[in-house]
Parts: structure tokens; sequence; C-alpha cells
């Protein structure tokens, strides 16, 4: 497959520890906060999305946290799996009135090692 | 039930030629979007559709164009093609335009030489 991003900072994580991605956004508006994972060659795939009315959700093995005050977002990974390997994207959603768009971060590899 | 689907996956194109892509959203979609990755960034929102009509554009110049048929699928047109144009060209669908929501395709892997 072809890879989404040659110079993208990287994570990397012993198989079985936890992950843990920052974001920062720009736009106060942003009406709520998606995670995405991008594997080489495919598009990207929801993970876990969050309202900017709240400061944390959990899903099955991720938890998004959000502070508003510092414009920071973080996805947490437990128990880590190689299968988690993939570039990971936030994206902010904001309403133009007619439009819902998406703006993305610039990502971050996760390079899970056994 | 198949996802999103784009085609074609990859092309080549040169400098100056205009070019279509295309994007079957998944069924009973009513929302179509268009986004460019760059490699090495996040991918950057060109144009939102929904129920045919244009809700939305990003900031991208009038080379760039849409439309939604009335099946719902769409087109991505680009004209006078530059090599700065290279890049990964995705569609998401959505029922409503949420992008809650939405799929992506895996997208048309556009060449410019």
């Amino acid at each position: 497959g072809e890879s989404v991003g040659l110079h993208l900072p990287t994570l990397s994580v012993q198989e079985g520890d936890n992950s843990i991605i920052n974001c920062a956004y720009s736009n106060s508006a942003s009406d709520y906060f998606i995670w995405y994972k991008q594997e080489s060659g495919k598009g990207p795939q929801f993970i876990i999305d969050i309202r900017s009315n709240m400061d944390k959700r959990q899903g099955q093995r991720v938890t998004v946290l959000l502070n508003k005050t510092v414009k920071h977002l973080s996805l947490q990974i437990a128990a880590t799996q190689p299968g988690d390997s993939a570039v990971y994207f936030c994206a902010e959603n904001i309403n133009t009135g007619t439009a819902s768009k998406l703006t993305f971060g610039t990502g971050t590899r996760l390079q899970v090692t056994l | 039930d198949a996802g999103v689907t784009q085609s074609p996956t990859h092309l080549i194109k040169t400098r100056g030629q205009h070019v279509t892509l295309r994007c079957s959203p998944i069924s009973g979609h009513k929302s179509v979007s268009w986004y460019q990755q760059v490699l090495g960034q996040g991918p950057q929102f060109i144009f939102q559709y929904y129920e045919k009509e244009e809700r939305g554009r990003g900031n991208f110049p009038d080379r760039f164009s849409a439309r939604q048929f009335p099946n719902y699928s769409s087109e991505l047109n680009v004209n006078a093609l530059l090599l700065g144009d290279s890049a990964l060209y995705l569609c998401a669908s959505s029922l409503r335009g949420m992008n809650t929501e939405a799929f992506f395709g895996q997208g048309t892997r556009l060449t410019v030489v």
C-alpha cells in the first residue's frame, strides 16, 4: 500500500502499552471533534467523536479528552495492538450555515512494536 | 452493502489536462463531500453536496468543480492541472451531511507529471 504520510510525527509504542496521541485545534466555533485512523492505501476511518460541550468520551479501548481552554484534544488507546499501527488525525467540524466541513490536523503516525 | 466507491483508484495526467473523478456514495446517503490529501498532510475540504446542491466550498480555485447526480453519485472535475494537484482525492458520504455519520472511500491517487 501507499504511505499516507512520510514526514509525520511518529509515536512508537510497545504492544500492550497505552498510547496517547495529541492534537491542537484552532477554531473555537467547532461544534464537535472526530478522531480518524488512516491505514496505508485507505481512506480515513472514524474512531470516535466528542461534542464541544463534553470533556471526555470513552469507546472500546479508546478515550478522547477535550480541553477547550487550551484548544487541545487527545486520543488514548488502551492496550495498543499491532493492528493499531496507522496515521491518526483529529478533525474539527465546523458548520458554515449550509455545509458541515472537517478541518483536519497534520496527523501522527503510530508504530506498534512487538 | 457496498461502502463508498471511488474510481479510478489511480490516475496519471499531464500538466494542463483535465480530470474527472467519480464517487458512488453508500446506498441511501444523500450527501457527498470531497477532500484533497497531499502526501504528508491531512485532508482538506473541497466541496460538500447535499440533495444535488452545492452546500459548501473550501479554499480551492475555480479550476475545481463538482456536481451531484439524481442518484446521488458525484463527480469532481479539475481543469488545467498543475503539478501541485497531485494528491489523494477522497470522497465521503453521509445520510444528511453530518460528518459524524460520514464514511470515506479509499480515494483516487492523482499524479500530475
